[in-house]
């Protein structure tokens, strides 16, 4: 499969921890990287790698992979986290980028 | 700090030519991919296609037959062309410089990649 997979949406009390997943072949081999995108803006770079962070990013924000899934998890979360998520990594033949459909997180 | 600006023309007709440049400021333009992404309204991300220094490409499968994406080092740029636009099309575009390396183990290695400096983003809408 070629594909990218993620929930559609997750709620979460505030202070509590979410975890977002994304499924597909290619995380076997390629580490998914992770985004935020909040309304009206480009997406932000928050996990990629085994669980590497850019400058910037809380430790609260963390990523892990297992098999062919790959998860980020935001502990303590707080209002700012409510946005919607992406997963991405490169397919198997490495030539191609794959975007996971979004998952919208929503903070109660 | 890397910088992305991007511009173009937002206001196509069906049939015609969609057209944007990005622009690299302050940092190397070699080592990196450079891709396209963009974001229909209400929806998720799509990739379009990227390129490197040096011109190699790589396409999304499903737009490959329209898609042209070049590059100019000379002024730190990178552009994509995209043929016979339709209402489909219409979206948010964005560029990104996009990076990755390898992580092994004593047995096998894990290959990353990441988008870590966005434009931000050109809107372009497809109607008659």
């Amino acid at each position: 499969s070629s594909e990218l997979t993620q929930d559609p949406a997750v709620s979460v009390a505030l202070g509590q921890t979410v975890k977002i997943t994304c499924q597909g072949d290619s995380l076997r081999i390629f580490y998914a990287s992770w985004y935020q995108q909040k309304p009206g803006q480009a997406p932000v770079l928050v996990i990629y790698g085994e669980n590497m962070r850019p400058s910037g990013i809380p430790d609260r924000i963390s990523g892990s992979r297992t098999g062919n899934t790959a998860s980020l998890t935001i502990a303590g979360v707080q209002a700012e986290d409510e946005a919607d998520y992406y997963c991405n990594s490169r397919d198997r033949t490495g030539s191609h980028l794959l975007f996971g459909g979004g998952t919208k997180v929503t903070v109660l | 700090q890397v910088q992305l600006q991007q511009w173009g023309a937002g206001l196509l007709k069906p049939s015609e030519t969609l057209s944007l440049t990005c622009a690299v400021y302050g940092g190397s333009f070699s080592g990196y991919y450079w891709s396209w992404i963009r974001q229909p309204p209400g929806k998720g991300l799509e990739w379009i296609g990227e390129i490197n220094n040096i011109g190699s490409t790589n396409y999304n499968p499903s737009l490959t037959s329209r898609l042209n994406i070049s590059v100019d080092t000379s002024k730190n740029q990178f552009s994509l062309k995209l043929r016979s636009v339709t209402a489909a099309d219409t979206a948010v575009y964005y560029c990104a410089r996009h990076g990755g390396g390898e992580d092994c183990g004593s047995t096998s290695c894990s290959f990353y990649s990441y988008m870590d400096v966005w434009g931000r983003g050109t809107t372009v809408s497809v109607s008659s």
